[in-house]
């Protein structure tokens, strides 16, 4: 069984650009998060999205927006980049009422 | 929101010595606390959680702590050994794991 695939690996962008960010869940799993992994405040949940919808929204500007297809895959769009977004942009894909989150490698965003 | 301390931010033992890690939560509506283990490199990986209606949880040399009243809960690693030098995060969370809170990680070296 697949794990969790993040697309791409790395990225390197300039403020004020934007950028997509893809998820690929485990077959089978509908519920999609995100989470921002920095140095200094470890995992920040993002979003959440189950069929297509969002579900649950973490604490973060509008910048941050994403979307689920139906095929359960899910993207994250960081608008008018700045220097504190570079991080780590992880992924976890759940079942419905699962109790394991499972871990995608995450795409290192660095913005210069 | 959910806000999770996490203490301390770096610990260091002998192997074979126990190890305990703790975390605080705020919103007494959490009622899933999951530990994940993050090797250098690579991505989170579910170690052992609890749910609200159980004080304590084991798994060989791994054991869960939760005090609902005091809103805390603390994991404990026995005997020790190098491959569990890691970076350790705990978590809470009312939905389940598609919506996670974390502490800010604690550092364990195991020292041969």
């Amino acid at each position: 069984k697949a794990g969790v695939t993040q697309t791409p690996r790395y990225l390197i962008k300039t403020r004020g650009q934007q950028v997509t960010l893809s998820c690929s869940p485990i077959s089978g799993h509908r519920s999609v998060s995100w989470y921002q992994q920095t140095p200094g405040q470890g995992l920040q949940f993002l979003f959440e999205y189950f069929s297509e919808t969002q579900r649950n929204k973490g604490n973060f500007p509008g910048r941050f927006s994403g979307r689920q297809f139906s095929n359960s895959r899910s993207e994250m769009n960081v608008s008018t980049l700045e220097l504190g977004d570079s991080a780590l942009y992880l992924c976890a894909s759940s079942q419905q009422g699962g109790t394991e989150a499972f871990f995608g490698q995450g795409t290192r965003l660095t913005v210069v | 929101g959910e806000n999770v301390e996490q203490h301390p931010s770096t610990l260091s033992v002998q192997e074979g010595d126990s190890a305990v890690i703790k975390c605080t939560y705020s919103d007494s509506a959490s009622n899933y606390f999951p530990w994940y283990k993050q090797e250098l490199g690579k991505r989170p990986q579910l170690i052992i959680d609890i749910r609200s209606n159980v004080g304590e949880k084991k798994d060989q040399r791994i054991a869960v702590t939760l005090n609902k009243t005091a809103k805390h809960f603390s994991l404990h690693i026995t005997e020790t050994q190098p491959e569990d030098s890691a970076v350790y995060f705990c978590a809470a969370s009312i939905t389940g794991a598609n919506n996670l809170f974390f502490g800010t990680g604690t550092r364990l070296t195991v020292i041969p």
